[in-house]
């Protein structure tokens, strides 16, 4: 069965601190690993991962993909309050569709 | 450009009385999905459209839900009878075949479902 397990499952950090998300997964086929912040309801785009070890990075945010060891991590620089929402990652798989195989979300609290 | 557009974007029923979603996906995106999202959960696919064709429902608990996509655009998603277990948000997104995999996958606001 596939399966998609982030940690921790929640965080509450001071801004200015660093942060580190870990999504770890089993899927079979696997093609892509995918970073969404949901702050209210719509999932938002961060990145997408197809290939190990080549970091991408977007201001403050950076993410990695390690397809041997199956997890990717997600560090946030320099934690803003505007950081706080529910960071999901997402699997998918080279099977043609694109369907997502979401985590259950890091909850990440960031207070001034 | 307009974005993935939901309503209502909350509802509050009874158990056991129906209720349906409506969905507009970005024009030009062929590809439709619902996802379910409880409350402390990530998304799951519920249903999947290529155009107007259903390719994957096997999430779908077709006793009490149905979906449908007519001329391939705005889609419909139904709950009859509902049950306390179906509160959620429901999500719909849509993506584009020639984007690549992964990007171009967008959601919308979604419809938070309260069954009392």
């Amino acid at each position: 069965e596939d399966k998609v397990v982030q940690s921790p499952l929640s965080l509450v950090v001071h801004e200015g601190d660093t942060v580190t998300l870990n999504c770890s997964y089993e899927v079979t086929n696997f093609r892509s690993l995918l970073w969404y912040k949901q702050e209210k309801k719509a999932p938002t785009f961060l990145f997408m991962l197809t290939s190990s070890g080549i970091e991408k990075k977007s201001g403050r945010l950076s993410s990695i993909l390690d397809k041997k060891e199956l997890f990717s991590i997600l560090n946030i620089t320099a934690t803003q309050t505007g950081d706080s929402a529910i960071y999901l990652c997402a699997a998918t798989k080279s099977a043609g569709a694109n369907n997502l195989f979401f985590g259950t979300g890091t909850r990440l609290t960031v207070i001034p | 450009e307009a974005g993935v557009v939901q309503s209502p974007r909350y509802k509050i029923i009874e158990k056991k009385q129906p209720v349906a979603f409506w969905c507009n996906p970005i024009s030009g995106h062929n590809t439709l999905y619902w996802y379910r999202q409880n409350l402390g959960q990530g998304p799951e696919l519920l249903i999947r459209y290529e155009n107007e064709e259903a390719v994957d429902d096997s999430q779908l608990p077709k006793d009490r839900f149905s979906a449908e996509r007519l001329k391939g655009v705005d889609s419909t998603l139904k709950i009859q009878p509902a049950e306390l277990g179906d509160s959620a948000v429901y999500l719909c997104a849509s993506s584009s075949r020639d984007s690549p995999q992964g990007y171009g996958y967008t959601f919308g606001s979604g419809t938070r479902l309260t069954v009392v």
